[in-house]
C-alpha cells in the first residue's frame, strides 16, 4: 500500500493564480481532510469528507474548495491564491471512528 | 472554541531520562486525545490515542495519561533516546473523526 499520497511536494504560485493540490488513498477509507500547518501554529482544518459525495467545511475553509467523486481522491483547489495561503498543506485520511489518522507527507506552498 | 496548551519552548533531555510533555484543553472533554509525531519536512505519524473513561494507556516505552479533571493529558517516553528527538503534536476530538491539534512541542533528547 502507498498509503496517502500527495502531489506536488513544492509549489510556488503567485498572487490570484489558481491551483490543485491532490491527495489519494488506497486504504479505502471513507473519512479524508485537508490541513494547513503554520509556523507556531497546530494544524488547522481547511474542509473534510465523511465520504464520496460529502464534504463539509473546516476551522479555515475560505479561499478552499474540494469535491470528493471517489473514495480515493480529495483534491483541494486554490482558487485565487493569495500570499496568507503560503504554507504547509496536509492530507489525512481515516476509517470511522478510527483510532488513527494517516497523513501524507505534505504539499509546501509558497505564494508570491 | 475548544483551545489545546502545548509547551511552545522545546524541550531538552539526556539520553535515558523520561521525556514528560504536558497537553492542557479549556472547554469540553473529548471523547478521546491522540498523540503524534511529526519529524521535519514530513507528515505527523499516530502514537497513541487515550479515550476520556480511560486513565493510562501504554505502548512499549510510551505511556499517556488523561485527567479530564485537570483537563490535561500528560506523555511520557522512558528510556528515551536520539532517535525519539521530534515534535510531538497533542490532538483532540472534534466529532466526524476531525482533530483539533495544538502547536506541538519540540523534544531533543541528546547523547
Amino acid at each position: 500500500n502507498a498509503g496517502v499520497t500527495q502531489t506536488p511536494k513544492f509549489q510556488v504560485l503567485k498572487t490570484g493564480q489558481s491551483m490543485t493540490l491532490q491527495c489519494a488513498q488506497d486504504m479505502n477509507h471513507e473519512y479524508m481532510s485537508w490541513y494547513r500547518q503554520d509556523p507556531g501554529m497546530g494544524l488547522r482544518l481547511i474542509h473534510y469528507s465523511v465520504g464520496a459525495g460529502i464534504t463539509d467545511q473546516g476551522e479555515v475553509p475560505n479561499g478552499y474548495n474540494v469535491s470528493r467523486s471517489t473514495t480515493e481522491d480529495f483534491p483541494l483547489r486554490l482558487l485565487s491564491a493569495a500570499p496568507s495561503q503560503t504554507s504547509v498543506y496536509f492530507c489525512a485520511s481515516s476509517y470511522p471512528e478510527a483510532d488513527e489518522q494517516f497523513f501524507g507527507p505534505g504539499t509546501r506552498l509558497t505564494v508570491l | 472554541s475548544q483551545k489545546i496548551e502545548q509547551n511552545s519552548e522545546a524541550l531538552n533531555i539526556q539520553e535515558g531520562k523520561t521525556a514528560t510533555l504536558t497537553c492542557n484543553y479549556t472547554n469540553y472533554s473529548p471523547a478521546y486525545l491522540q498523540w503524534y509525531r511529526q519529524d521535519p519536512g514530513r507528515g505527523p505519524v499516530f502514537l497513541l490515542l487515550i479515550r476520556e473513561n480511560e486513565k493510562e494507556k501504554r505502548k512499549e516505552r510510551l505511556k499517556v495519561t488523561f485527567d479530564t479533571t485537570l483537563k490535561q493529558s500528560l506523555f511520557h517516553i522512558t528510556a528515551s533516546q536520539p532517535a525519539d528527538s521530534a515534535t510531538y503534536l497533542c490532538a483532540l476530538e472534534g466529532g466526524y473523526n476531525k482533530l483539533i491539534f495544538g502547536a506541538g512541542t519540540r523534544l531533543a533528547v541528546h547523547p
